[in-house]
């Protein structure tokens, strides 16, 4: 089973920024904390990946707590492409580091 | 990023027939890729790690017989979907994993192909 937990829907109006939650408590003090995302039909994309500091990208923000229980992906300007599941993951390290895919969070951008 | 492709992007079949699916990663060397499974409305699954040159390692409950799975190459994983049934129907998606210029873990980062979809008739 995963060790993050995501809520399952958000909306977000186009041009403000999405701020996604995801809580992993469990997750060890050496582990990275990755996110993807997955439109519709499409292989999931990478969007960023963090350990302890705080990570910018081209596509997003990660903020992670200093306990490292929780990370907030910030997508600052969000456009209506940007409608998705997005999963906070950690990694199966019994099984070669595969992505331990949850349920995600559907994100609306609405107009 | 870094681009993996899969190929077919969708196949239909009759049952009882055997469908191979081809992962490659185009602009890096991966010795580890991950095979997944999504049904309708579902999360991912992983279904097996391909490690080049050697066997791989099945999830539990996934048939090892039934899927077959080739790492021939350092760009190059197959999945072989055996004797086919419509419950065999789904997505099924690849990633390669890229350990980056220094191999580090914290470059360390997995790509996504399309994804196949399958229909079993």
């Amino acid at each position: 089973d995963a060790k993050t937990t995501q809520p399952p829907s958000m909306d977000c109006a186009e041009g403000r920024a999405a701020n996604l939650p995801c809580n992993h408590s469990t997750i060890s003090g050496n582990e990275y904390v990755y996110w993807y995302r997955q439109i519709h039909s499409q292989g999931p994309q990478y969007i960023i990946h963090g350990l302890k500091n705080n990570e910018t990208n081209e596509m997003a923000s990660l903020i992670i707590t200093e306990d490292r229980k929780s990370s907030t992906l910030i997508l600052p300007h969000a456009t209506l492409r940007d409608t998705a599941v997005y999963y906070c993951i950690d990694l199966l390290s019994n099984s070669g580091y595969a992505l331990n895919f949850g349920k995600g969070t559907s994100l609306l951008v609405t107009p | 990023g870094a681009v993996v492709s899969q190929h077919p992007s969708r196949v239909i079949c009759k049952s009882g027939t055997s469908v191979k699916i081809e992962c490659r990663s185009l602009d890096f060397q991966a010795t580890t890729m991950f095979w997944y499974r999504q049904f309708p409305k579902k999360s991912l699954m992983l279904m097996a790690t391909s490690n080049e040159g050697s066997k791989a390692t099945y999830e539990q409950g996934v048939e090892k017989d039934k899927f077959l799975i080739n790492h021939a190459s350092l760009t190059l994983s197959t999945l072989t979907v055996t004797s086919a049934h419509p419950e065999d129907s789904s997505f099924y998606i690849c990633s390669a994993r890229d350990l980056g210029s220094t191999g580090s873990r914290e470059q360390e980062t997995q790509y996504f192909g399309p994804g196949t979809r399958l229909l079993v008739l």
